[in-house]
């Protein structure tokens, strides 16, 4: 079974603060995708990572892929509240037919003004 | 867009009592999965399905079926509920690949 591993699991920052969120495996994932959730919401894609070493930007936010493609990490430059959500993690599994994605626990990030 | 839309947003229901829950996607996608979503515990699969009439379980299968009838739909249906199946319930649909779509949710009481 693959595991993704997420921390922190909780984090509350002030606004303009930087933060990273890691999403490590013992696992190679041939892509890693990053989710955000909002509440009452089901999960939205913020992000796909296909090579090792993949660095992806999304205005503010920062993804890489770990160049063994087992680890993954998503920064925050100056945090605004409209980041507060549940960040996930998702890997797709070299070995694992179709669609199917293997989820972290989350990280829980709060924003404060 | 794609839209993927589930029937209920909040079900409380009884212990032993029968419950569907219904998804229902918009853009012809092959794949559907089902999900139940608890704090610290993350998304765990409970059964996908990659086609019509084809289904295959997930990682807690236990005490949950699923159906697809038509390629549209999926539904998961707990024969006997249990308060231990309280929780959110996440539908996602996605084509060939890997980025799936997720439905709002729904999220079951089980008194």
């Amino acid at each position: 079974t693959q595991l993704l591993e997420q921390s922190p699991q909780f984090l509350s920052i002030q606004e303009g603060e930087n933060l990273t969120v890691y999403c490590n495996s013992s696992s190679v994932f041939s892509s890693l995708q990053w989710y955000r959730q909002e509440p009452g919401e089901g999960p939205v894609l913020l992000v796909t990572v296909v090579t090792g070493g993949e660095v992806k930007k999304l205005k503010r936010l920062t993804f890489q892929f770990g160049d063994a493609r087992k680890d993954s990490s998503l920064h925050i430059t100056a945090a605004q509240p409209g980041d507060t959500g549940l960040y996930l993690c998702a890997g797709a599994g070299e070995e694992t037919s179709g669609s199917r994605l293997t989820f972290g626990e989350g990280t829980q990030l709060t924003v404060n003004p | 867009d794609v839209k993927v839309t589930q029937s209920s947003r909040y079900l409380v229901k009884r212990t032993g009592e029968k419950v569907f829950l219904e998804c229902v996607q918009d853009m012809d996608h092959e794949n559907m999965f089902w999900y139940r979503q608890d704090p610290g515990l993350g998304l765990r699969l409970i059964y996908f399905s990659y086609d019509v009439k084809m289904k295959e379980k997930g990682d807690i299968p236990e005490g949950y079926s699923v159906s697809r009838e038509k390629k549209e739909r999926f539904s998961l249906i707990l024969e006997s509920a249990s308060t231990n199946q309280t929780s959110m319930y996440l539908c996602a649909s996605s084509p060939y690949g890997d980025t799936q779509y997720f439905g709002p949710g729904t999220r079951l009481t089980v008194l």
